[in-house]
């Protein structure tokens, strides 16, 4: 069955600006995680969805909020971009985000100007 | 969740075994012990876990100590294609009703090299 979707794959935007990411989960998984990865913090938890509803969330600024759709489907948002938000954000996904095993998405690599 | 421990980088003749450490003295009694790798320009991939067995799987096999302070995460036939960095990830074991939904904890990890 297909994978963990992100699109788009590279973003470019200004400071300022704001973004939106989308993920596609593997069907019939219901949760979807988002993280954060930079060459000097590594891989960082932002948050983590379940049926629509927010049920975990690192330390990351209001700026960063996401959403989940019926379908399982998620999007993060990024407002007010800084440079410092230039990252590489994955998605995974799991049956429940109580199991073992998380699939990841290849991710969207923005970059802000 | 525990921390772990990694070499920065080893290095793997294509072929042989690649035996990746991870120390994490502090892991408590329901935590697992868990390894992903992230290959160039990807998202991590799970490889396999464990609690107190020996594991073994078609990617690998792991080698959980007696008093589970340290675990080596064996390739036994390294490809080129194995070359990424390795994540040893100590998580405890998860339930509804818990706080850790979706979140894995990554160190630095190991950037594994395989050559010919």
């Amino acid at each position: 069955k297909a994978g963990v979707t992100q699109t788009p794959r590279y973003l470019i935007k200004t400071r300022g600006q704001q973004v939106t990411l989308s993920c596609s989960p593997i069907s019939g998984h219901r949760s979807v995680s988002w993280y954060q990865q930079t060459p000097g913090q590594g891989l960082q938890f932002l948050f983590e969805y379940f049926s629509e509803t927010q049920r975990n969330k690192g330390n990351f600024p209001g700026r960063f909020s996401g959403r989940q759709f019926s379908n399982s489907r998620s999007e993060m948002n990024v407002s007010t971009l800084e440079l410092g938000d230039s990252a590489l954000y994955l998605c995974a996904s799991s049956l429940d985000g109580i199991g073992e095993k998380l699939f990841f998405g290849s991710g969207t690599q923005l970059s802000v100007l | 969740d525990a921390k772990t421990t990694q070499p920065p980088s080893m290095d793997c003749a294509e072929g042989r075994a690649a035996n990746l450490p991870c120390n994490h003295s502090t892991i408590s009694g329901n935590e697992y012990v868990y390894w992903y790798r992230q290959i160039h320009s990807q998202g991590p991939q799970y490889i396999i876990h464990g609690l107190k067995n020996n594991e073994t799987n078609e990617m690998a096999s792991l080698i959980i100590t007696e008093d589970r302070k340290s675990s080596t995460l064996i390739l036994p036939h390294a490809t080129l294609r194995d070359t990424a960095v390795y994540y040893c990830i100590v998580r405890e074991q998860q339930r509804a009703g818990g706080t850790s939904y979706g979140k894995l904890t990554f160190g630095q990890g190991t950037i594994l090299t395989v050559h010919p």
